[in-house]
């Protein structure tokens, strides 16, 4: 089954400790992107990659880093989460950029971070 | 500049009545809009999109939306409300420069209730 997988769904961390949100996908996308969800703000895009070893920042990108050693993982690192972290994260994948833009974006289903 | 708005954050329909989200975007040159549902604890799906093809545009579960250029408006209608419709729909619109090419500006989200 064609899908996007994030781990963990669900994470109370306190502030300054690191953690890592993995997402992978096995459609062999070559585009993936995070987005933070805050309500009454839509989603937010804070990177995305356009292919193995191309990471690029999008609106939101501070406090957080990514990387892309592999096709198929994109993981998200909070090296020192704070509390205005506090969000719901998506993790999505495209075959290719112009998909994206097109609106074929595959999510998965969201990982919920509380920092305190 | 693209920007895409809202215009209520939350909609209640009785089972059986119509639905229609509104959504009014900005943008500099033509856009493409699409629709998102996102089921509780669930990940974003691609609804309908507009790519500058037909302005009528149908979607997946009977929604269209129908795009006005004269009006800058997407809006999202369904004949008849059904409860498996209840969820948090966003409207979106493409930002696609060089080098920044497969970002989607989300909407603030409007939240449909559907009521027996």
């Amino acid at each position: 089954e064609a899908q996007v997988t994030q781990n963990p769904r669900y994470l109370i961390t306190v502030t300054g400790k690191k953690l890592t949100v993995t997402c992978s996908q096995n459609m062999n996308h070559e585009y993936m992107s995070w987005y933070r969800q805050d309500p009454g703000l839509g989603l937010r895009q804070i990177y995305y990659s356009m292919n193995v070893e191309a990471t690029d920042k999008g609106d939101v990108p501070e406090g957080y880093k990514v990387s892309r050693k592999e096709k198929r993982n994109f993981p998200l690192i909070l090296e020192s989460p704070s509390p205005n972290q506090t969000s719901l994260y998506f993790c999505a994948s495209s075959l290719s950029d112009k998909a994206a833009n097109t609106g074929e974006l595959f999510f998965g289903e969201g990982s919920r971070l509380t920092v305190l | 500049a693209q920007s895409v708005t809202q215009l209520d954050s939350h909609v209640s329909v009785s089972e059986g009545t119509p639905v229609l989200l509104r959504c009014n975007y900005s943008s500099s040159y033509s856009p493409s809009l699409f629709w998102y549902v996102q089921h509780p604890n669930k990940g974003l799906q691609l609804l309908l999109k507009y790519t500058s093809a037909a302005t009528l545009v149908k979607g997946i579960n009977g929604f269209e939306a129908e795009f006005k250029k004269s009006e800058t408006s997407f809006h999202l209608t369904k004949p008849s409300a059904h409860m498996s419709d209840a969820a948090e729909y966003f409207c979106v619109v493409t930002r696609a420069w060089w080098g920044n090419t497969g970002k989607l500006i989300f909407g603030q989200g409007t939240t449909l209730q559907v009521k027996p």
